[in-house]
């Protein structure tokens, strides 16, 4: 099965500060979309970042960007300027055809 | 542009009853999605539409499960009867062509 993994199971980060959730996965397609959803307790996922994976260039939306390292299928997420509003959990998933595949997320806490 | 609506928010049933759960996705969108998740994991894919089309269903227990999209827009999730371990937080979620899928809140289902 063609999988998404998050190695991290939680992460806690001071606020104001930086921090990197890691991922990666597998697929055997060349183009795909990669997302990093957020999941604050009330359980609305919401889309914080996309990166096509044709694209060489990393995506950036304001205190949130991505490295993305196709050839070793890798997918960070960089989260600057730390907010206590970003504490949630985090999810990395990958498109197969339109198949959404998800991992089993980091939490994310950040300290005041 | 309102969001991808899902009632109810919460369910408690007794195993072996049945229970229904209802999602109306943004307008336009053709690809609706019903996902489980369990407690402190991703969202697992259980049917995707494409339209009135179920096209990809190979998750769905379809013993106990069932689902329609009828007019190719709002859906409906059955299971009958439930059993303890379909506890699980059920969601919905659409999207069009540009492959991020947008959730709705989701259904908390309680099974005692």
């Amino acid at each position: 099965a063609q999988t998404v993994t998050q190695s991290q199971p939680e992460m806690s980060v001071q606020e104001a500060e930086t921090v990197t959730l890691s991922c990666t996965y597998d697929t055997s397609e060349s183009d795909y979309y990669l997302f990093w959803y957020k999941q604050p307790p009330s359980r609305q996922m919401i889309l914080v970042i996309r990166q096509e994976a044709y694209k060489q260039q990393n995506a950036t939306e304001n205190r949130f960007s991505v490295n993305f390292q196709k050839a070793a299928k890798s997918f960070s997420l960089k989260i600057s300027d730390s907010q206590l509003g970003d504490a949630a959990m985090y999810f990395c998933a990958r498109t197969s055809g339109s198949r959404l595949t998800f991992g089993e997320g980091t939490q994310l806490t950040v300290n005041p | 542009e309102a969001g991808v609506v899902q009632s109810p928010r919460y369910k408690i049933i007794e195993k072996k009853q049945p229970v229904a759960f209802w999602c109306n996705p943004i307008s336009g969108h053709n690809t609706l999605y019903w996902y489980r998740q369990n407690l402190g994991q991703g969202p697992e894919l259980l049917i995707r539409y494409e339209n009135e089309e179920a096209v990809d269903d190979s998750q769905l227990p379809k013993d106990r499960f069932s689902a329609e999209r009828l007019k190719g827009v709002d859906s409906t999730l059955k299971i009958q009867p439930a059993e303890l371990g379909d506890s699980a937080v059920y969601l919905c979620a659409s999207s069009s062509h540009t492959a991020e899928a947008f959730f709705g809140q989701g259904t908390r289902l309680t099974v005692v």
